[in-house]
C-alpha cells in the first residue's frame, strides 16, 4: 500500500508570496492532520482535517489555512511569507476509526524556504 | 499527555541490540506509549505502540513496565540505517496532538 504522498518535496519563495501544499493520505484513511517542523521549536500541530471538515487547530495565525478534500487529500495554504515560515511541513494520515489503536503515518514532507 | 523523558544521545555496535529507554511516570491508564523515528530532514516514521503489554512487530520490541511508568524499545539488530532520532510520546488516540520532545539521537556505529 503507498504510503502518505506530499508535494512539492521542496519550495522556495519570496517573502509576501503565498505557496499551496498538498497531501494524498495513505488509501483508506480519512483523518489529514498537519504539522510545521522547525530546528528551534520543533514539530508543532497546525490543524486536523476529517470529512472535510477542521477538527482541531493549532496555535498558528490565520494566514495557515487548509482544506481536505471529499477523497480525502488535503491541501495546506500560507499566505503572506514570512522569513519565519520556513520550516518542514509535515503531513500525516490516520484511518479514524475512532478507536484508540489507530496510528498516525508521515509523509516525506515539503521543505519550504522562504527567501 | 504526559510527559516523557529519554537519554539525549546513546552509541549503538552495528549488529548488536539497541535498548532505548523512555521515562513517562506521569502517563494515565488510557495514555498508549508511541515511538516514531526520525532520520534527518525526512518524515517521521512509526515504529510501535502499546498500552500494558510488551509489543513486538518487524521492526522492534516495546517492553512496558508493570507500573507502565518507563518502556524501552528495542532494535534487536541494529544497522547503520537505523540511526535517527527517536521519539517516544505518550497519547491518548491517534486524534491526539503528535508532540516530540528531544528525543534520543541513536548512531550505529560500525
Amino acid at each position: 500500500k503507498a504510503g502518505v504522498t506530499q508535494t512539492p518535496r521542496y519550495l522556495i519563495k519570496t517573502r509576501g508570496q503565498q505557496v499551496t501544499l498538498s497531501c494524498s493520505p495513505i488509501s483508506g484513511h480519512r483523518s489529514v492532520s498537519w504539522y510545521q517542523q522547525t530546528p528551534g521549536q520543533g514539530l508543532q500541530f497546525l490543524f486536523e482535517y476529517f470529512s472535510e471538515t477542521q477538527r482541531n487547530k493549532g496555535n498558528f495565525p490565520g494566514r495557515f489555512s487548509g482544506r481536505q478534500f471529499s477523497n480525502s487529500r488535503s491541501e495546506m495554504n500560507v499566505s503572506t511569507l514570512e522569513l519565519g515560515d520556513s520550516a518542514l511541513y509535515l503531513c500525516a494520515s490516520s484511518l479514524a476509526r475512532f478507536t484508540s489503536t489507530d496510528t498516525q503515518y508521515f509523509g516525506p514532507g515539503t521543505r519550504l524556504t522562504v527567501l | 499527555d504526559a510527559k516523557t523523558t529519554q537519554p539525549p544521545s546513546m552509541d549503538c555496535a552495528e549488529g548488536r541490540a539497541a535498548n532505548l529507554p523512555c521515562n513517562h511516570s506521569t502517563i494515565s491508564g488510557n495514555e498508549y506509549v508511541y515511538w516514531y523515528r526520525q532520520i534527518h530532514s525526512q518524515g517521521p516514521q512509526y515504529i510501535i505502540h502499546g498500552l500494558k503489554n510488551n509489543e513486538t512487530n518487524e521492526m522492534a520490541s516495546l517492553i512496558i513496565t508493570e507500573d507502565r511508568k518507563s518502556s524501552t524499545l528495542i532494535l534487536p539488530h541494529a544497522t547503520l540505517r537505523d540511526t535517527a532520532v527517536y521519539y517516544c510520546i505518550a497519547m491518548k488516540t491517534s486524534y491526539d496532538k503528535v508532540i516530540f520532545g528531544p528525543g534520543t539521537s541513536l548512531s550505529v556505529i560500525p
